[in-house]
Order: structure tokens, then sequence, then C-alpha cells
């Protein structure tokens, strides 16, 4: 799998949109973009995932550029309980076999 | 519906001790699988099962050992604790597309 490199942290002013980069130059094609997020050593929660096309949700959109080797996440409109580490991951497979390679992640931080 | 259960929340071991950590899902899912977090890291792949009889190694597997039995259950033991294996401990399951995990269990071996 497809390595990530993420900023170590970030912050964002509540009610604004909170962008989260990820990097991926070396992503194969057949390879998914995931995202978690862990609020305070709880255990992670998915929050979206993508190959090719831009994906959104209830939680959050996911920006996927052209050629594939980086990533957006958008939090529309962040709140302080979106404080957390989100981690950008890229797996091969999708599903019930899906192994997941956690990095440091980004700390995201949402002042009031 | 629980979701991924996981018990003990905290424990704490001697050296060379032995424990089972309980982990049971209630959502039919295949696949699961147990991680463990050190402080300031993120999660790395311990064990992982595709299906009841089926399990696999993941990244960091000496000192572990796990079995699945059943679709919902699937403990992972600590045959011979060690301070190396101070950690919180997650176990997921999955569906199509995510995984599910459970609150954690924080061990320290002293």
């Amino acid at each position: 799998d497809a390595k990530t490199t993420q900023p170590t942290s970030m912050d964002c002013a509540e009610g604004r949109a909170a962008n989260l980069p990820c990097n991926h130059s070396t992503i194969s094609g057949n390879e998914y973009v995931y995202w978690y997020r862990q609020i305070h050593s709880q255990g992670p929660q998915y929050i979206i995932h993508g190959l090719k096309n831009n994906e959104t949700n209830e939680m959050a959109s996911l920006i996927i550029t052209e050629d594939r080797k980086s990533s957006t996440l958008i939090l529309p409109h962040a709140t302080l309980r979106d404080t957390a580490v989100y981690y950008c991951i890229v797996s091969r497979t999708t599903g019930a076999n899906s192994k997941l390679t956690f990095g440091k992640g980004i700390t995201l931080s949402v002042r009031p | 519906n629980a979701g991924v259960t996981q018990t003990p929340k905290f424990q704490v071991l001697k050296t060379g001790q032995s424990m089972t950590l309980q982990c049971a899902q209630d959502m039919n899912h295949e696949y699961m699988s147990w991680y463990r977090q050190d402080p300031g890291m993120g999660l790395r792949l311990i064990h992982y099962s595709v299906g009841a009889g089926i399990t696999d190694q993941g990244e960091v597997p000496n000192g572990y050992n796990v079995s699945r039995s059943t679709t919902e259950d699937f403990p992972l033991r600590l045959l011979s604790a060690a301070p190396s294996q101070t950690s919180v401990y997650f176990c997921a399951s999955s569906a199509e597309g995510e995984q599910y995990f459970g609150p954690g269990t924080r061990l320290t071996v002293t």
C-alpha cells in the first residue's frame, strides 16, 4: 500500500471549513483513500473513502485530485467536537478485507 | 446493536503473566482485527481474521496469539506479558468500505 504524508497539525475557527490535506504521490490505480479520525484516545471512527471521484457524506467531503496524488478532507462547518487526530490511509483493498496502515495523522484543533 | 465491545477497559499485569483481551461484535462481520497504539503513534495491526477458523498475522504479531471459533468473538491472548506490550489495544470489525472500532483496552505491564 502507498504511503501518505500529512502535516503534523493545524487549527481552524469554529464554524469555518477545515481543509485537511494528504499527499499520496505513489498511489496505485486500484488503491483507495480512506479517512478516519480518533477523538481523545477513543477508538478510530470511519469518516469517508474514495477511489477517483469526489465523495460526500453527512460528515465530510473528500476531494481527490485528477492525478490521484493528493486529496483533501473537508469538514464544512467545524465544531469543537471535531478536534481530533485525522488519519489519511491508502489501501489496496476495500470492504471486509481492508487492512489499514495508520501513520501519525494530523491533529486538528478547532478553536472557539 | 452494541457494535464492537472490548473487555476489560483497563488491566495491569506483571511481567510473565498471561491474559486474554476479549472482543465481540454483533454486526455479523466476517473480518475482525486487533491493533495496538503506543503513545503518540498511529495504530499497528497485530492479527486479523477473515472469518471463523481463519487468522493471519499483521505487522506486529510477536507475543500475541489469536483464534476465531465464532463470527462474533475474536480474543487476543498474551501468553507471557512483557513491559513492551504496555499499550492501548483496539479491536475492529469490518463491513464493506469501513471498519468499526471498539473503545479499547488500556494495558500496563510492570
